[in-house]
């Protein structure tokens, strides 16, 4: 059974940077295309980007480029950053791993999803 | 970006009753290749979301058969044919025709 773990800090300070890891346990990193979501009470569930091991990625343009997802394999984990954060950026933010056939659709497997808060 | 509308989006349903849910989007979601490019996820009480259907009218894995999708082109369904009390949660549409995917609000089903 695959399992996706999010973590990093859970307190962030305004300007600097978000940092989180999603561990992947049961399946592998080097296959299928992997996500972070985030959610928030004034968004709702919002798409931030994908990576796949090749490390091709693609992100919302919403981010502005402040955002920046990387890959791990031989951790077999993946990782999110999000420079010059705001309050804006407060969410429960989850990994997910797409579909067989799909790049950021078919969500089947979501990690519990970590709270960020960002305050100073 | 794409937009997508949910009504309602609030629905309280008498288990054993049918329930529907409307998802329309700003463009088409008709893919090339004939599918229509949507899903349905539903975020039950203090977890994920968890995928329902895909591709407009596939069961995910393990999902139950009294919940059909249905629907093309902008305008779209969920259908749960008999609610059962375990059905409770905000249901979210989503497309994935486009970079960036966006989601529906939600719909949160509670029990009348």
């Amino acid at each position: 059974q695959v399992q996706l773990q999010e973590s990093g800090p859970r307190l962030v300070r305004p300007s600097e940077t978000l940092s989180l890891t999603c561990t992947v346990s049961g399946g592998s990193t080097s296959s299928y295309y992997w996500n972070w979501i985030r959610q928030s009470p004034g968004k709702g569930l919002e798409w931030i980007a994908y990576i796949y091991h090749a490390g091709y990625t693609k992100y919302n343009p919403s981010l502005m480029s402040r955002a920046t997802i990387s890959m791990d394999t031989s951790k077999n984990h993946f990782s999110l950053k999000v420079n010059s954060v705001t309050a804006a950026d407060t969410a429960v933010y989850y990994c997910a791993r797409a579909g067989v056939r799909a790049m950021y659709s078919e969500f089947d497997y979501w990690g519990q999803g970590i709270l960020v808060t960002v305050s100073s | 970006e794409i937009v997508m509308t949910q009504f309602p989006l609030s629905l309280p349903v008498t288990p054993g009753e049918p329930a529907s849910i409307s998802c329309r989007s700003s463009q088409s979601l008709l893919y090339y290749n004939g599918n229509n490019n949507l899903d349905w996820y539903v975020q039950k009480p203090g977890q994920s979301p968890q995928l329902l259907i895909y591709l407009a009218s596939n069961r995910a894995s393990g999902v139950p058969d009294r919940f059909t999708g249905s629907g093309s082109d902008t305008d779209f369904t969920l259908t749960i044919s008999r609610v059962e009390p375990e059905d409770v949660g905000v249901y979210y549409c989503m497309h994935t025709v486009e970079t960036p995917p966006t989601f529906g609000q939600g719909t949160k089903v509670e029990i009348k």
